[in-house]
């Protein structure tokens, strides 16, 4: 079936430096979007989350943008911290499937100091 | 407040043994999820309870998986016969009503030897 993918496994950046993690979607039909973050031996932690009727929402430094056009969803965090470092999730939620999420591979950022 | 708990954290059984997962949801949230996670993989959905309607279970991989809610709180997830193929890490998560964000537990590392 249709599902939730990203573009990089692995993303390294500088500490400070502004992170960017992508994810493309292919189900037209996602109403809901949303960013988790999992830290070794965690479960994952909402960070922020899109409905289909926007296309940019802003958190505390993070920001995720919804491209509906292109089917493209990205998680943008700012003055990226060693505490940023861990696996990033997207996943969606088709608004024919009752709340099931449906869940990317992850995109693990690595903060260098 | 609590989050979502999860027991056991670790649990180490031989093949062909059965297994009970438990989780622990937040006070008051009426939806239940459970997911499988593979080493180094993303989330895979395995089942959902909301209030009192069936359960949706089309993510459940054989027979040999069941989960039940009891009270519409506390759930199990038994899974018969385990196989090395089980191994993975199984979260709960819960959310407040269907639409609204799932929080998730830390997670039952399973190991089947």
């Amino acid at each position: 079936g249709e599902s939730v993918g990203l573009h990089l496994p692995t993303l390294s950046v500088q500490e400070g430096d502004n992170s960017i993690i992508n994810c493309a979607y292919s189900n037209s039909a996602s109403d809901y979007f949303i960013w988790y973050k999992q830290e070794s031996g965690k479960g994952p932690q909402f960070i922020i989350d899109i409905r289909s009727n926007m296309d940019k929402r802003q958190g505390q430094r993070v920001t995720v943008l919804l491209n509906k056009t292109v089917k493209h969803l990205s998680l943008q965090i700012a003055a990226t911290q060693p505490g940023d470092s861990a696996v990033y999730f997207c996943a969606d939620r088709p608004n024919n499937a009752g709340n099931m999420l449906t869940f990317g591979g992850g995109t693990r950022l690595m903060v260098k100091p | 407040g609590a989050g979502v708990s999860q027991s056991p954290s670790n649990k180490v059984t031989e093949k062909g043994k059965d297994v009970e997962l438990r989780c622990d949801p937040i006070s008051g949230h009426t939806a239940l999820y459970w997911y499988r996670q593979s080493l180094g993989q993303g989330l895979e959905f395995l089942i959902y309870f909301q209030g009192n309607s069936a359960p949706d279970k089309s993510g459940l991989p054989s027979d040999r998986f069941s989960a039940e809610r009891t009270g519409g709180s506390v759930s199990t997830l038994t899974i018969q016969r385990t196989q090395q193929e089980d191994s993975a890490v199984y979260l709960c998560a819960s959310s407040f009503k269907p639409s609204h964000e799932q929080y998730f537990g830390p997670g039952t590392r399973l190991t089947v030897t």
